[in-house]
């Protein structure tokens, strides 16, 4: 199957830092990719999906100003959050359909941890 | 709104048992049902999707759109079978996924 990749696979960093962590889709092109907010026991949480080429789309709550994504290329979609404080401590995972199959299966990276200090 | 429900947040089942995991959803038009499993220490994959209407591992799920159910069986469960379960579901294409809030499965030896 596809391969979705995240780096890192986990960050610390001082409170009021901005961290940025990468989504490549590593042997097909998606056009959107998804991000995705999991919190220890819960379910995955859609904060935004990641359009190449244009705006992402922030789900409702989401700061957009506070979860920076970018989605320079067809492989590539970052999530930077800015001025981290402890509270965005959380796990995040992106996703991305290889659209040349038709069965809309959403391929996930392995997440990424990260713990703002 | 799009909204997955999963009564159930922890279950155990002997091994060999049957197993069923519940998922109901809300959703205006024709959707896409998924199940997605996490095993430990790994990334969350693609179980089965209604539209296939296959068997993966043992694991069957018939969508019913009169009760807006998608749930997940099994007729005997195998200790590998122990992970998070969670349903899913998408207004199809490339459509955002909404997760329910995950059956965590525990298989007793």
């Amino acid at each position: 199957g596809a391969v979705v990749s995240q780096h890192p696979s986990w960050v610390i960093c001082k409170s009021g830092t901005s961290v940025k962590i990468e989504c490549r889709s590593l042997d097909f092109q998606a056009t959107t990719m998804f991000w995705y907010r999991q919190f220890p026991k819960q379910s995955l949480m859609l904060m935004a999906t990641s359009n190449e080429g244009s705006k992402a789309t922030y789900e409702q709550g989401v700061e957009k100003d506070k979860f920076l994504i970018n989605h320079a290329s067809l492989t590539l979609s970052t999530l930077t959050v800015t001025s981290a404080h402890p509270e965005d401590s959380s796990f995040y995972i992106c996703s991305a359909r290889d659209l040349r199959q038709g069965s809309g299966e959403l391929f996930f990276g392995e997440g990424s941890r990260l713990t703002v200090l | 709104a799009q909204r997955v429900t999963q009564p159930e947040k922890l279950l155990s089942v002997f091994k060999g048992a049957p197993v069923e995991l519940k998922c109901n959803y809300s959703y205006s038009g024709s959707p896409e049902l998924f199940w997605y499993v996490q095993y430990s220490r790994q990334r969350l994959q693609l179980l089965l999707r209604h539209i296939s209407r296959e068997s993966i591992k043992g694991f069957t799920a018939d969508l019913n759109k009169g009760e807006t159910s998608f749930h997940l069986k099994k007729p005997f469960a195998q200790e590998e079978d122990s992970a998070m379960y969670y349903c899913a579901l998408s207004g199809g294409g490339n459509e955002k996924l909404t997760f329910g809030t995950g059956t965590r499965l525990t298989i007793i030896p």
